[in-house]
């Protein structure tokens, strides 16, 4: 079956900038999302179409696409941004495949 | 403002149905290229997409789940329904149910809160 590949972890110290990578076969076909889940709360989406960010989302988030890997960049890291992160997109026929989820640790 | 909760049994034993109702405000279930899927994820674990239904009543199924899941709408009472069948105890798990935007793929925004379901006898 098809899948995302994220790391499990990234740390960095605050003032820092984050990169959390998801791979796979079909994103260059496929857009991508990413998703911040803090602990006990429902995931909240930070990025849509591989680099638009929603209204409310601070602007230190963006996304980009290169071949079969997508990033997720956050700039100059606020403690308020360690969470879990979960890229999603789809594969060949369409169904949704959601990453294994990095969890972002601020130093 | 668009929100979504869901609702349903917090413990069900192994081998029954579990049945969950999502009730949105916000957006009506009769929205042109919307819809609401549903989402669970483990104890500690990643997030796993289970099902989708959208307005013209289109509905998908995760492939390795499609046979224990049934996805269902009431428009009137904007309120979508999952039943899941033979439950197991590997079936843990809060269960999300979330706006789902049309798209290549389709995304999810918001989500709910979810919802704990524990399954044990």
């Amino acid at each position: 079956s098809y899948e995302l590949t994220q790391p499990p972890s990234v740390s960095v110290s605050p003032g820092q900038t984050a990169r959390i990578t998801c791979s796979g076969d079909a994103l260059p076909k496929q857009y991508a999302y990413w998703y911040q889940q803090k602990p006990g709360q429902a995931p909240v989406l930070v990025i849509y179409k591989d680099s638009e960010r929603p209204s409310g989302i601070p602007e230190r988030f963006s996304g980009s696409s290169s071949g079969t890997t997508v990033t997720l960049t956050i700039s100059g890291v606020q403690a308020e941004d360690e969470a879990d992160y979960y890229c999603q997109s789809a594969d060949s026929s369409g169904t949704v495949v959601f990453g294994g989820g990095t969890k972002l640790t601020v130093l | 403002q668009v929100t979504l909760k869901e609702s349903g049994p917090v413990l069900v034993k192994p081998t029954e149905t579990l049945t969950l109702t999502c009730t949105v405000s916000g957006f009506s279930l009769s929205n042109a290229r919307m819809g609401v899927s549903w989402i669970r994820q483990p104890p500690g674990k990643a997030l796993e997409w289970l099902a989708h239904i959208f307005s013209n009543d289109e509905k998908s199924y995760s492939t390795s789940l499609k046979s224990r899941l049934t996805i269902s709408k009431d428009t009137s009472k904007s309120q979508v329904v999952l039943t899941m069948t033979n439950m197991d105890p590997v079936d843990t798990a809060t269960y999300y149910c979330a706006r789902t935007l049309s798209g290549s793929p389709n995304w999810f925004d918001p989500w709910g809160q979810g919802t704990l379901v524990t399954v044990s006898s």
